[in-house]
């Protein structure tokens, strides 16, 4: 059963440290996204890729996000510093990337910036 | 610009009685629409989509949504909720030219009473 796997799953840290989380699309997508989820914002898409490259990191703030696609098999979105205004959980979800195609969601790294 | 609304932030239902979930979406083309359902501490998963063809749409898990041009929404249905369908339920859009890219709206929170 495949399927989107992201590291940590949680992850607790103080404010000025580096966060970086992963993600693992399914083996032959070519489209990952990366999603932010608050409760006051709901989910937010902050950048995808399309054959490891950006597409559109609109929804990133520049400064302090960064989001890369070494390979096909590994995705990171990296913060640094963090802020406590970064809390919240982070999905990946990867697809085909065709319109109308679905998007597979990880499980999503659960972030608390002290 | 395209937006997608789901006027209903928390519903609660008794076990055994329907239930229907609104989605509205503004969108200048053919849309290409979905839900998605997120169960607490996991991302998100593919309820049920439609892009053309028969505007009654079936899913999984005993739920159904009808696209209706005229009143620019989808619904989610599903005739007898059971207690596991106590989730978060998105509705999302995209089109053509959306690169796999979909707009969420904001959630309804769905709780079931015994």
């Amino acid at each position: 059963d495949a399927r989107v796997t992201q590291t940590p799953r949680d992850k607790v840290t103080e404010m000025g440290q580096e966060v970086t989380m992963r993600c693992q699309p399914i083996l032959g997508h070519n489209t990952v996204f990366w999603y932010r989820q608050t409760m006051m914002q709901g989910l937010e898409l902050l950048a995808y890729f399309r054959n490891r490259a950006p597409l559109d990191d609109s929804g990133m703030p520049k400064d302090r996000f960064s989001a890369e696609m070494p390979d096909a098999t590994l995705a990171t979105l990296k913060i640094q510093p963090s802020e406590p205004r970064d809390s919240a959980v982070y999905f990946c979800a990867s697809g085909l990337g065709g319109p109308g195609d679905t998007q597979y969601f990880g499980p999503g790294t659960r972030l608390t910036v002290l | 610009a395209q937006s997608v609304t789901q006027p209903d932030i928390h519903i609660t239902v008794s076990e055994g009685a329907s239930l229907e979930l609104r989605c509205n979406y503004s969108y200048g083309a053919t849309p290409y629409l979905f839900w998605y359902v997120q169960s607490p501490g996991q991302g998100l998963q593919l309820l049920l989509k439609y892009f053309s063809g028969d505007t009654l749409v079936q899913g999984i898990k005993g739920f159904e949504a009808e696209f209706k041009r005229s009143q620019s929404s989808f619904n989610l249905r599903k005739p007898s909720v059971h207690w596991s369908d106590a989730a978060e339920y998105f509705c999302a859009v995209g089109d053509e030219g959306s690169q796999g890219n979909l707009i969420f709206g904001k959630g309804t929170k769905l709780s079931v009473k015994p």
